[in-house]
């Protein structure tokens, strides 16, 4: 069965440096994946996805993940965190029977 | 305004009472589906329809029911809470069936059953 794992349940940067959010996929066919982030008493709005194609993948806020099949990773980076980045994010990956498998989920955190 | 709805946004319960959490897209989308979040967990799913009377099991199945009579609406349903099933609850759709199709969720419901 497919799982995710994402390291790190809480992950705290300062206002302006890297963000770098780790997740890893077991698949035994090629994964679809994707990342979601969840905004205090919201639901989860998607960030991004990769399905075939190009492995680098941009998504909305200026985040990208990069797909790396032969780490089965699928990290979140951001070049620059802003105080509104502040949320938990959630990779996912996409199996058999039309269900997707989320990770335990990141809490980010930005200091001023 | 594209969105799924749910409701209650929050619900206090007693065990053995049953209740009916509603959740309904007006998007017009195939697919639905109930999860669970639970701290360290992630989200797990509970239930999914891939279409009007078609309901398919998700991880986390036990002591829940679900229906689907009409494409916009799938309530989820416990017939006698447990303390155990004290979570999160999403609803979420999304227009294909296809595995690269992005989920929408709603809100959330946070459930308490004591």
């Amino acid at each position: 069965a497919q799982s995710v794992t994402q390291l790190g349940s809480h992950v705290s940067v300062s206002e302006g440096a890297l963000v770098l959010l780790r997740c890893n996929y077991s698949s035994s066919v090629p994964p679809y994946l994707f990342w979601y982030v969840q905004y205090p008493n919201q639901g989860l709005q998607l960030l991004l996805k990769y399905t075939t194609g190009a492995t680098l993948v941009k998504g909305i806020n200026g985040f990208e993940a990069e797909f790396k099949k032969s780490e089965t990773s699928f990290h979140l980076t951001k070049p620059s965190a802003h105080m509104s980045d502040a949320a938990e994010y959630f990779c996912a990956v996409h199996n058999a029977g039309n269900m997707l498998t989320f990770g335990g989920g990141t809490r980010l955190m930005v200091k001023p | 305004e594209a969105q799924v709805t749910q409701n209650p946004r929050y619900l206090i319960t007693v065990t053995g009472k049953k209740l009916t959490v509603t959740c309904s897209q007006n998007m017009n989308h195939e697919y639905m589906s109930w999860y669970r979040q639970d701290p360290g967990l992630g989200l797990r799913q509970i239930y999914y329809s891939m279409n009007v009377e078609v309901t398919d099991k998700g991880d986390v199945p036990e002591g829940y029911k679900v229906s689907r009579k009409e494409k916009r609406n799938f309530p989820l349903i416990l017939e006698s809470p447990s303390p155990n099933q004290t979570s999160l609850y999403f609803c979420a759709s999304k227009g294909s069936t296809s595995y690269n199709s992005p989920l929408h969720f709603g809100n959330g419901t946070r459930l308490t059953v004591t």
